[in-house]
């Protein structure tokens, strides 16, 4: 089965600070990855995905991630944090073939300091 | 091109009632996912479903059904509530509900249970 794990439910940075958000899934064939965010009382927004090519993925707000087979991670960073960019990230996997059956991470609120 | 619409957005009902929560796909999207959140469980994956067909439900008692219609406009039901269906229902949407598609999310219900 898969699975995701984000590492740490808070993170703080300040602003300006590299944000980094780590995770790391499991599954036993080739994965399909992404990354949501969620603002308060708001829906999921895809920030980038990975599918197949290129490891390294860039999205929108300035945000990429990176798909590291060998360590099965795929953290997401954003090299200079900014006060919207506080919210929470969910990670989340699916396998080739079939149809929409996604599996999220727990999530991660990331609070940018002033 | 308007987005994922859900209805309504907020919900209070009590034990032992059922519930229906509407949700209308990006216009030419023919699938449509369910999902619960809640803050002990997460996101977890409902059902998807494509041209009127269920393709894909997830571990969720018979209680919590849904259908879809011709125009790809989709419903979910819960009967007979308990406690721990007070959660936030997000409906997403894609053109196939492949894997590969991004999936636009509305802006969910929120359902209390009392």
């Amino acid at each position: 089965a898969q699975s995701v794990t984000q590492l740490g439910s808070h993170v703080s940075v300040s602003e300006g600070a590299l944000v980094l958000l780590r995770c790391n899934y499991s599954s036993s064939v080739p994965p399909y990855l992404f990354w949501y965010v969620q603002y308060p009382n708001q829906g999921l927004q895809l920030l980038l995905k990975y599918t197949t090519g290129a490891t390294l993925v860039k999205g929108i707000n300035g945000f990429e991630a990176e798909f590291k087979k060998s360590e099965t991670s795929f953290h997401l960073t954003k090299p200079s944090a900014h006060m919207s960019d506080a919210a929470e990230y969910f990670c989340a996997v699916s396998f080739s073939g079939g149809y929409q059956k996604v599996t999220f991470g727990t999530g991660t609120k990331l609070q940018v300091i002033p | 091109k308007a987005g994922v619409t859900q209805t309504p957005r907020y919900l209070i009902k009590t034990r032992g009632q059922q519930v229906t929560l509407s949700c209308s796909p990006i216009s030419g999207h023919r699938s449509v996912s369910w999902y619960q959140q809640t803050p002990g469980q997460g996101l977890q994956f409902l059902f998807e479903y494509f041209s009127e067909t269920q393709r894909n439900k997830g571990n969720f008692p018979g209680r919590f059904s849904g259908r879809q219609f011709s125009n790809s406009r989709s419903e979910m039901n819960v009967s007979t509530l308990e406690l721990g269906d007070s959660a936030l229902y997000l409906c997403a949407s894609s053109f196939t509900g492949r894997q590969t598609d991004t999936q636009y999310f509305g802006p969910g219900t929120r359902l209390t249970v009392l």
